[in-house]
């Protein structure tokens, strides 16, 4: 089975700061990668997404990712974070010939205005 | 936002009452996924379906089981509740081929006394 690992399970920064998020996942095949955002309070909605193609992807609200896939990784990036952004993380990766989708345990983001 | 409802939104019930979670999509997606979200756990799944009657288990399945009869319609059943089932439990759809993203539910938050 697949895992992800997110490493940074609680953040705190303040407004204007940049804002790099790790995740780490093992399958060594062709994978789908995605980041998701949950409120509080509220469901998870996907913030970027990457198939194929350019590793650097670009998401909502100024967030990107980028697909190293010597490293297994797919860290979620912000060059200024705004106190809206508080919320909680999750990485998540699906092998390109399954639908079964692995979620990392999610890192709780804190922003201070 | 993907038409995915989830009833009901709240539910308190008491240890060994059964307790029925529905899913219900607009989308016509081929895949209908039930997680649990808990803290420091991320989200797990539970169950899946791929097509009408057709579902798999996931890695905390345990203690649930789930009916497709129609394209629309997932539903959770916790046969005799339990309080380690107190949880915040997600509905996700995702289309079938390489190339989906999943899109979640509001969510349903279950309360065994």
């Amino acid at each position: 089975a697949q895992s992800v690992s997110q490493h940074n399970h609680h953040v705190i920064l303040s407004e204007a700061a940049s804002l790099e998020l790790g995740c780490n996942y093992s399958y060594g095949g062709t994978v789908n990668l995605f980041w998701y955002v949950q409120y509080p309070g509220q469901h998870l909605q996907l913030l970027l997404k990457y198939f194929s193609g350019d590793p650097l992807v670009k998401g909502i609200k100024g967030f990107e990712a980028e697909f190293i896939k010597s490293k297994f990784s797919f860290n979620l990036r912000k060059p200024s974070v705004q106190w809206s952004d508080t919320a909680e993380y999750f990485c998540a990766v699906n092998a390109n010939t399954g639908n079964q989708f692995y979620f990392g345990t999610g890192t709780s983001l804190t922003v201070i205005p | 936002d993907a038409g995915i409802t989830q009833s009901p939104r709240h539910k308190v019930t008491e240890t060994g009452t059964p307790v029925t979670l529905r899913c219900h999509q607009t989308e016509n997606h081929r895949y209908m996924y039930w997680y649990r979200q808990d803290p420091g756990h991320g989200l797990r799944l539970i169950h899946y379906s791929y097509g009408v009657k057709d579902t798999d288990k996931g890695e905390v399945s345990d203690g649930y089981s789930v009916s497709r009869s129609k394209t629309e319609d997932f539903l959770l059943t916790l046969e005799s509740a339990t309080s380690s089932q107190t949880s915040v439990y997600f509905c996700a759809i995702s289309g079938a081929g390489r190339y989906n993203e999943q899109f979640f539910g509001p969510g349903t938050r279950l309360t065994v006394l």
